[in-house]
């Protein structure tokens, strides 16, 4: 079965400061990743997605992420936040298209002034 | 173009009756996907529908939830004599066709459900 982890519940970070939220995943078959945002009062929106290729994903608002599969991780980094970044951040896993995404329990982040 | 649209976006109803939450996909999308986001259990998924056949419904509860979908888009998500313990956002999600190896599911903004 497929498992996906993030390790922090809550961020707080300061503006224009870097910031790394961490996930990882089990899976006993090849899996796919994502990240998503979800906004106060809002459905989840994709940041990027990991399906083969580069381990290093670009996504918008300025996140990457890097797969390794040796740790099992997937980690989304962004290098300098804003105030409008502040919300909650989900990992999902898929292991193929048309199947469920398998979510992590969310980081949320703060970002304070 | 319209993204994913769910109604209502807020419902509050007393234990015992019945409430159905509606889901209008992205157009072309032949996937959809339910799933519950509550305090307790964080995300969790309910049911998959391909068109209107649901190959995966491994996530429902119990058996006072059923889904179904018609014409290969809107579908509703019916809870039958709510529980306190239902209350959650109710998110819908579609997909083009897993045949065309798309990944991505978009999502729509929810149902707030509180069952008094």
């Amino acid at each position: 079965a497929q498992s996906v982890t993030q390790l922090d519940s809550q961020v707080p970070v300061f503006e224009e400061a870097p910031v790394e939220l961490r996930c990882n995943y089990s899976s006993s078959v090849s899996v796919y990743l994502f990240w998503y945002v979800q906004y106060p009062n809002q459905g989840l929106q994709l940041l990027l997605k990991y399906l083969s290729g580069s381990t290093l994903v670009k996504g918008i608002n300025g996140f990457e992420a890097e797969f390794n599969k040796s740790q099992t991780s997937f980690h989304l980094r962004k290098p300098s936040v804003h105030i409008s970044d502040t919300a909650e951040y989900f990992c999902a896993a898929t292991k193929a298209a048309g199947n469920k995404l398998t979510f992590g329990g969310g980081t949320r982040v703060l970002v304070k002034p | 173009g319209a993204g994913v649209s769910q109604s209502p976006s807020n419902k509050v109803t007393e234990k015992g009756k019945d409430v159905e939450l509606r889901c209008d996909p992205i157009s072309g999308h032949t996937a959809l996907y339910w799933y519950r986001q509550s305090l307790g259990q964080g995300l969790e998924f309910l049911i998959y529908f391909q068109g209107n056949s649901a190959p995966d419904k491994s996530g429902l509860p119990s058996d006072r939830f059923s889904a179904e979908r018609t014409g290969g888009s809107v579908s509703t998500l019916t809870i039958q004599r709510t529980q306190q313990e239902d209350s959650a956002v109710y998110l819908c999600a579609s997909s083009p066709s897993s045949a065309s190896g798309s990944y991505e599911q978009y999502f729509g903004p929810g149902t707030r459900l509180t069952v008094t």
